[in-house]
């Protein structure tokens, strides 16, 4: 059964500071992962999707690696903004599983002015 | 190009009624996926349907759920005889096909409030 593990569960930082987030899975057997984002009360946007022939993704201030091999990905978010504060999740899409996505418990983010 | 579209956006029900959730899925996707978040956890895989087919109800009660998505018209989540533990937020996905390489696309969420 896939598990993802998302760590630190809540990271508090001053504006301006660079940042990594960081997800774990314990099957590597995936098609892709997908980092999303999530504000209070709302849906989730998509930020990235790499597939799992990729090692990385980018746009603008953030950029997603991916080691399939080691079942890590991290998600590192530049210059940081008070308007990136939110939950960031991260998803895999498990080639046994079918089309579910299985995903993390979430990292929240709080950046400081 | 429209969103995946999810109504209502909040829904509040008292024990025993029945809740209605609907998800009209992208323009051209003809796959929908529903997911639930309970309250401080993660999002959790419920059911994957195409067009008048159910193809994985792993995720879903045993009990009380049904879903569905008819040749026309939106996919509905239905859940009868309501309880406090369905309280959640209630998110619809769509894609284009179901293979593993396409993305999935969200809709805004149904918030369920059971009394």
């Amino acid at each position: 059964k896939q598990e993802v593990t998302q760590i630190p569960a809540a990271l508090s930082v001053p504006e301006g500071e660079n940042l990594v987030l960081n997800c774990s899975f314990t099957d590597s057997a995936i098609y892709n992962l997908q980092w999303f984002r999530q504000d209070p009360g709302k849906g989730l946007t998509s930020l990235l999707l790499i597939q799992s022939s990729q090692r990385e993704q980018t746009s603008g201030r953030l950029n997603a690696s991916l080691d399939k091999s080691s079942g890590r990905s991290t998600l590192y978010i530049a210059a940081s903004q008070p308007g990136d504060s939110a939950t960031y999740l991260c998803a895999v899409r498990q080639e046994t599983s079918g089309s579910r996505l299985t995903f993390g418990e979430g990292t929240q983010l709080t950046v400081n002015p | 190009n429209a969103g995946v579209m999810q109504n209502p956006r909040h829904l509040v029900r008292r024990r025993g009624q029945e809740a209605r959730l609907r998800c009209s899925p992208m323009k051209g996707h003809s796959h929908v996926y529903w997911y639930r978040q309970l309250p401080e956890e993660g999002l959790k895989f419920m059911v994957y349907l195409q067009k008048e087919n159910i193809i994985d109800e792993s995720g879903m009660p045993k009990e009380r759920f049904s879903a569905e998505f008819p040749k026309e018209g939106p996919s509905i989540l239905r859940i009868q005889q309501v309880v406090r533990g369905d309280s959640a937020a209630y998110f619809c996905a769509s894609s284009p096909a179901g293979t593993g390489y396409h993305e999935q696309y969200f809709g805004p969420g149904t918030r369920l409030t059971v009394t």
